[in-house]
């Protein structure tokens, strides 16, 4: 089993709707990180948070550090959300499986 | 101006051959890593440079050896290079926040696709 669990590891939508990707790890973590691959193969950070929830645009991330869980949501789903979804946790730097998203018009 | 940049981006050698993989960040970060993603697209860390110096070495082979001759450079070489080898390489940097143990926002470059025949 890994330490960092995601789901679900495949995610389809229509454009618009409302998006949920949870991410669970089992290690005591500094931090989590959400992390986007695009389908071209780039990686970009999305968010990084200890604690509460952040916000930008339509994007958002909540921690729930008792739990040990994530979640990431996305509002209005648009086609070009379509990528790779990874959460990791550091410092013991652990990445999840990831979540694949299609999002179609 | 690429924060993060690698090269090459695109690697196709022969198995046994040795190579190399450069790294420069300019954002003027403290802690640089390699990570490799294999065919099922699982990201896992190799090694972490902080000021130069190496913080984490997980279990890789010895033919892998990084290389950081100052803080804004982390290169990956790689030694009798074997078909399991194949996969991208990401090179990634990262402030710290409050001490070693306490990593910041991760940058990550494009990616080194190696491909070993």
């Amino acid at each position: 089993k890994n330490e960092v669990e995601q789901s679900p590891q495949n995610l389809t939508a229509q454009e618009g709707e409302f998006i949920t990707i949870n991410c669970s790890y089992s290690v005591g973590i500094s931090a989590l990180h959400w992390l986007q691959q695009h389908p071209g193969g780039g990686i970009v950070s999305l968010f990084m948070l200890s604690s509460g929830k952040k916000k930008h645009g339509r994007l958002i991330a909540t921690i729930n550090i008792q739990e040990k869980h994530s979640s990431l949501h996305i509002t209005a789903s648009h086609p070009r959300d379509s990528a790779v979804y990874i959460c990791a946790v550091t410092d013991k730097l652990i990445f999840g499986t990831g979540t694949r998203l299609q999002v179609f018009p | 101006d690429t924060a993060v940049s690698q090269t090459p981006k695109y690697l196709v050698t022969q198995m046994g051959n040795d190579k190399s993989i450069k790294c420069e960040q300019n954002l003027g970060h403290d802690t640089m890593y390699w990570y490799k993603q294999d065919s099922k697209k699982f990201l896992k860390i190799m090694f972490s440079y902080n000021n130069k110096e190496l913080i984490i070495n997980e279990t890789v082979p010895n033919r892998f050896s990084p290389k950081s001759p100052d803080k804004a450079h982390l290169n990956l070489h790689i030694n009798s290079l074997e078909l399991g080898d194949s996969a991208v390489y990401f090179c990634a940097s990262s402030p710290l926040r409050g001490g070693p143990s306490m990593i910041g926002e991760l940058f990550f470059g494009e990616g080194s696709r190696l491909t070993v025949l």
